[in-house]
């Protein structure tokens, strides 16, 4: 398919568990954005790869989390020992031009349940 | 407080009818996007506006920045029921690729 994916689309996990989730974006798109969205709020910043590197993790709440994007394209949000406080849905999203303000197009989500 | 606050947080309306929802910033925008979302699923991009006076339209759904109040408003002509779900504003507050702040999100019903 031509937009971005993200899998699982759901999981569920118990309090203390590590999990990884996987985005892929568009083809060709060289920024990457990891969000999380908790119930009726907006989607909250997480981090932003420009190509391989992260350019901005400040919205990562804790050294549990972490992302790798170690060939450019596909992305992994890995969290470590899961809090029920992690519950949310995970978004990611793809743009494609590093120098303007593009727009950013979202994958579908992972729906992260921590019992 | 939100820098960026979305009013109403929802709205009902009857099929058929117009309606607006606004979008209104703290701080001084760069780019301002409209995203839809239904429950379950990811965000659907509808329009971006950059410039002040700015208009963009798209099917029944046209949005306007007023640079000056540092607010859009999304207003949709003869609503339908296809029209419902989560109407999300997204500011850029930095030129090049930046990560966006977003509001809480309008829900909006439409009913026959």
């Amino acid at each position: 398919g031509a937009g971005v994916s993200q899998t699982p689309s759901n999981k569920v996990t118990e309090k203390g568990k590590y999990v990884e989730l996987r985005c892929d974006p568009i083809s060709g798109h060289t920024a990457l954005y990891w969000y999380r969205q908790s119930l009726g709020q907006g989607p909250e910043f997480l981090i932003y790869f420009q190509g391989t590197g992260a350019a901005d993790d400040s919205g990562l709440p804790n050294d549990r989390f972490f992302a790798v994007r170690p060939e450019g394209s596909v992305s992994t949000l890995k969290i470590q020992r899961t809090e029920r406080g992690d519950s949310a849905v995970y978004l990611c999203a793809s743009s494609s031009q590093p120098f303007s303000t593009d727009t950013q197009y979202f994958g579908p989500g992972t729906r992260l349940t921590v019992l | 407080s939100q820098e960026l606050e979305q009013s109403p947080q929802s709205l009902i309306v009857q099929e058929g009818k117009n309606l607006t929802i606004n979008c209104t910033s703290s701080k001084t925008l760069y780019g301002l996007y409209w995203y839809k979302q239904k429950y379950g699923e990811g965000l659907i991009f509808l329009m971006m506006l950059q410039k002040g006076g700015e208009e963009k339209s798209h099917e029944k759904i046209t949005a306007k920045l007023d640079e000056k109040k540092q607010q859009s408003s999304l207003h949709i002509t003869a609503s339908q029921p296809s029209h419902a779900g989560i109407y999300l504003c997204g500011a850029g507050y930095n030129s090049g690729n930046t990560p966006l702040v977003f509001g809480k999100g309008t829900r909006l019903s439409v009913i026959a």
